[in-house]
């Protein structure tokens, strides 16, 4: 089974700083038929269901804001949100699901500094 | 609009069983596959398994096989969470998700369903 591992599990960044997660898989997620990386992040905040932010390791799900933004291939993938907002405050999951068992990273808190 | 709708809280005690629901609409339930994801008490998200109701392929994570079932009938296009014999551990928040082509992302969540086991 694939082992996702986020870091740093904690993170405080100030407002209109830039805050960035990473996510290492065990093995690679990168399809090598369709160079595809099978890789997702989502946003949990308090009392709400995860929301889907970035799929594909880079492509942003539509209404989501253009300060969030992945990167990464193969085993290390990277969130980056560009400048920090106050509604930003969550904790944010990779999920691989480029094979199964699917897996998610063990999150991280992101806060206000 | 795709729409998950999840049976209310539970509380039950440990060794009673227990079925929660995952009710879908706005889309072709039988071509995407389904799942549930746990979350217990202050701690993160774990897979636990998908279904395809368009043909009943399951897969389960490791750590849940065996210890509940998932299912679904696409007649009332309804998906199910299903445990035998609940324990003390079993407390937790229990998402369903929908997945994208080819059964990939969750992109699609229900509210969640809280089931809560004590003595």
């Amino acid at each position: 089974d694939i082992v996702m591992t986020q870091s740093p599990d904690s993170l405080a960044v100030s407002l209109g700083e830039r805050a960035t997660i990473n996510c290492k898989s065990s093995q690679s997620v990168l399809y090598s038929s369709n160079n595809k990386n099978y890789l997702a992040w989502y946003q949990q905040k308090p009392t709400q269901p995860p929301k889907l932010l970035i799929k594909w390791a880079s492509t942003r799900e539509s209404g989501v804001p253009d300060r969030f933004s992945g990167s990464g291939s193969g085993t290390d993938f990277t969130l980056t949100i560009s400048s920090l907002q106050a509604e930003d405050v969550a904790v944010y999951y990779c999920l691989q699901y480029y094979t199964s068992p699917h897996s998610f990273g063990q999150g991280t808190k992101l806060e206000i500094k | 609009e795709v729409q998950l709708v999840q049976s209310g809280a539970e509380v039950k005690k440990p060794g009673e069983s227990l079925k929660i629901s995952c009710e879908a609409s706005g889309y072709s339930f039988t071509s995407s596959w389904i799942g549930w994801v746990r979350q217990m008490p202050g701690k993160g998200l774990e897979w636990m398994g998908i279904i395809y109701p368009g043909d009943s392929d399951t897969r389960y994570s490791p750590s849940f096989q065996g210890q509940v079932t998932i299912s679904a009938d696409k007649s009332i296009t309804t998906a199910y969470l299903q445990w035998s014999s609940l324990k003390a551990s079993d407390t937790a928040m229990y998402y369903c998700a929908r997945t994208g082509v080819g059964g990939t992302f969750f992109d699609y969540w229900g509210r969640g369903t809280l089931v809560t086991v004590s003595s």
